[in-house]
């Protein structure tokens, strides 16, 4: 069975203070790994979409890597604004569906 | 460009009751997906429509029930309501061919359903 896992569960950084989110993957035949954002009570905002081991995108101070067995987000100089929940999905196999981890929660204090 | 939009925000419903959510994918995407989100945890997929056809389901009962229309707006039926059916709902739209591609998924803003 298709398995992801998100660590830490919860992130507390001070402003300026990067670090980085994992996400590891158990599945077979992977499509696609994809990252969100949520803020509380409101619908994912897509981040990026990964496809093979060792591509990497990145976005204002968010870059997410892929490898075999997992991706990691790295987040360079947080804000206060990048306090969110974050998702990673994985689309595998000939499935329809995006299977979630349960997400790491990210607190930045300024 | 407009968007996913769901309806309504919130709902509160009694347990046995039915309800109706809505969605209206983004413009231009023709493949609906719906997701159920419990507090604390990731979104679970519970069906996914093409072309007005069921193109894929997740691990729910049959009391989980949808429809997709000609415009590609979506509707998700649960009937005999349990109060585990508590969460947030969700509704997401892509382009192309339900499924095969590796197409991105966009999130509308989600309809928090609680039970009593």
């Amino acid at each position: 069975e298709d398995q992801v896992t998100q660590s830490p569960e919860a992130l507390r950084l001070q402003e300026g203070e990067s670090s980085s989110l994992n996400c590891s993957y158990t599945v077979s035949g992977l499509r696609g790994l994809f990252w969100y954002r949520q803020d509380p009570g409101k619908g994912p905002e897509f981040l990026f979409t990964l496809y093979s081991a060792g591509e990497e995108k990145e976005k204002e101070r968010l870059k997410a890597t892929l490898t075999k067995k997992e991706s990691f987000l790295h987040i360079t100089a947080p804000k206060p604004e990048d306090s969110a929940t974050y998702l990673c999905a994985v689309q595998a196999g000939s499935g329809y569906a995006l299977n979630f981890g349960k997400g790491t929660s990210l607190l930045v204090t300024p | 460009e407009t968007g996913v939009t769901q309806s309504p925000t919130h709902l509160i419903k009694t347990r046995g009751q039915q309800v109706t959510l809505r969605c209206s994918s983004q413009s231009g995407h023709n493949t609906v997906s719906w997701y159920q989100q419990a507090l604390g945890q990731g979104p679970q997929f519970i069906f996914q429509y093409y072309r007005e056809e069921e193109n894929g389901r997740g691990n729910f009962p049959p009391r989980f029930s949808g429809l997709q229309f000609p415009n590609y707006s979506s509707e998700l039926n649960v009937n005999a309501l349990e109060l585990d059916d508590s969460a947030l709902y969700l509704c997401a739209s892509s382009p192309g061919v339900g499924g095969f591609f590796q197409e991105t998924q966009y999130f509308g803003p989600g309809t928090r359903l609680l039970v009593l």
